[in-house]
C-alpha cells in the first residue's frame, strides 16, 4: 500500500535560517504529491504540489521537487519567519473509484523563533 | 481555489449523546468527500469516504455503526458521531476534491470535546 514517511519533529529554527523538511514516499504507480499546511487550530491548507517526476512545486518561497528515483519529496525554504511557525504534511494521492485519496506522512511541527 | 465549510468549528456535547458535523462545497460539486480525524500531535487518518447517493466507505477500524456518513447532496455530507464518549474527542476534517482535480481542499476541522 501506498505511505508517506517525515522527518520527527519539531524542529526549532532562528528565523531567517534555512529549512528542510524530508519527505520520502512509497507508492504504486506515479501518485502526486503535496505539501499542505496546518496552523494551530485550523484546517490544512495546500502549500505546493507536484504531479510527476522532475517537476518542482513553489510557493510563499517554498520549493519541493519530485524526485521519483529517490521517492522523495523534500520541502525547503531559503529563510523562513516566524510566521512559518506551523505543522506541515506531506501527503501523496492515488486515484479511487470516486476521487483522490490522500495518504498523510505523521506531520512535522515548526518553531521558529526570533 | 475552492472552498470548503465545514461547521461547527468547535462543539461541546455530554457523553451519551449524538453530534452531527456538516461539510460542504461552496462553488463546486463534490460526488466524493473524505472524513478525517486527527489526535493531537499525530497525522490525518482517514475514516471514511463519503460518496454522493450510496453509501459511505469506511476504512478499517471504524465503526460505521458509530461514525454515521450521509452524502445526500452534491455539495452536502454530514458525520454524525452517534452515542459520543470522551474517547471520540478529536479534531475532525473534511476534505474534497473538486472535478477532475487530485488537489483536496480541507474544511476548517471541528473540535469534538466529549464531557
Amino acid at each position: 500500500g501506498n505511505s508517506v514517511t517525515q522527518m520527527e519533529g519539531p524542529v526549532t529554527l532562528s528565523e531567517e535560517a534555512f529549512l528542510t523538511i524530508n519527505c520520502t514516499y512509497t507508492a504504486t504507480g506515479y501518485p502526486s504529491l503535496f505539501w499542505y499546511v496546518q496552523y494551530p487550530g485550523e484546517g490544512l491548507q495546500l502549500l505546493l504540489k507536484a504531479t510527476k517526476a522532475d517537476d518542482k512545486g513553489s510557493n510563499k518561497g517554498f520549493e519541493a521537487t519530485y524526485r521519483k528515483e529517490t521517492t522523495s519529496f523534500h520541502l525547503e525554504k531559503g529563510s523562513v519567519q516566524v510566521s512559518d511557525s506551523a505543522v506541515y504534511f506531506c501527503a501523496l494521492s492515488s486515484l479511487t473509484g470516486g476521487g483522490n485519496k490522500l495518504t498523510f506522512g505523521t506531520g512535522t511541527q515548526l518553531k521558529v523563533e526570533l | 481555489g475552492a472552498v470548503v465549510s465545514q461547521h461547527p468549528s468547535w462543539v461541546i456535547c455530554k457523553s451519551g449523546t449524538s453530534v452531527k458535523i456538516e461539510c460542504r462545497s461552496l462553488d463546486f460539486q463534490a460526488t466524493t468527500m473524505f472524513w478525517y480525524r486527527q489526535f493531537p500531535k499525530q497525522s490525518l487518518m482517514l475514516m471514511a469516504t463519503s460518496n454522493e447517493g450510496s453509501k459511505a466507505t469506511y476504512e478499517q477500524g471504524v465503526e460505521k455503526d458509530k461514525f454515521l456518513i450521509n452524502h445526500a447532496s452534491l455539495t452536502l455530507s454530514t458525520l454524525t458521531v452517534t452515542s459520543a464518549h470522551p474517547e471520540d474527542s478529536s479534531f475532525y476534517i473534511c476534505s474534497a476534491p473538486p472535478p477532475g482535480q487530485d488537489e483536496a481542499f480541507f474544511g476548517q476541522g471541528t473540535r469534538l470535546t466529549v464531557v
